[in-house]
């Protein structure tokens, strides 16, 4: 099992309406996260933070589900400028360092 | 001020030659990182370096690759020998302390290696 694992979609949304997927992780002493967001051909960009049972962020909300080992984001009233790629991000807590695992993505698309 | 910067921003290169690829972090951050990024798919970690510690190079993909860090400044990967395999974008981060749960990285616009 990869340690970090999204469905790389694409998810085709329709402009407005809502949109939800879920990012899986095989450390369960993990115990922070977060979103990035990656525009095509562009550098990854953080989006959200994660520490606790979830974080709410204007139209963005992101939770966590400990017990089933999983975060997951969900995007209301979607926008166009919201078609991105969004990367789970696992963070490896070590005392030299803290080491990044991104899954391979989720990409949304939104349409008008 | 100013973000993480790489250079080249695009090297084409022949299959068998050695390459250098350069990340300049943002001041005052002590971790770094380098990641792959082959077309369409995620990212894939390779080394990261923090302040005098030895560097975690177990993302490494094998003895062609390596990295130097200066201090906590500036850091090269190298890739000798390419081979068609490596072309990918090499994706730079920085962040401060690197410990806690709550540094974010910052990442560089990358560097698009295409080995023909």
């Amino acid at each position: 099992r990869k340690e970090v694992e999204q469905d790389p979609g694409p998810f085709n949304v329709p402009e407005g309406a809502t949109v939800a997927f879920n990012c899986t992780y095989s450390n369960s002493a993990s115990q922070s996260f977060f979103w990035y967001r990656q525009d095509c051909r562009k550098e990854p960009k953080l989006l959200m933070s994660v520490y606790s049972s979830g974080n709410e962020d204007g139209r963005f909300t992101a939770q966590l589900n400990r017990a089933s080992q999983y975060i997951s984001l969900l995007i209301r009233d979607s926008k166009l400028s919201d078609s991105a790629t969004y990367l789970c991000v696992v963070p490896m807590i070590k005392a030299a360092g803290n080491k990044l695992t991104f899954g391979g993505g989720t990409r949304v698309l939104v349409k008008p | 001020g100013a973000g993480v910067s790489q250079s080249p921003s695009n090297k084409v290169t022949e299959k068998g030659k050695d390459v250098e690829l350069r990340c300049d972090p943002i001041s005052g951050h002590t971790a770094l990182y380098w990641y792959r990024q082959r077309l369409g798919q995620g990212l894939e970690f390779l080394i990261y370096f923090q302040g005098n510690s030895a560097p975690d190079k177990s993302g490494l993909p094998s003895d062609r690759f390596s990295a130097e860090r200066t201090g906590e400044s500036v850091s090269t990967l190298t890739i000798q020998r390419t081979q068609q395999e490596d072309s990918a974008v090499y994706l730079c981060a920085s962040s401060t302390t690197g410990t806690g749960i709550n540094n974010e990285q910052f990442f560089g616009p990358g560097t698009r290696l295409t080995v023909l």
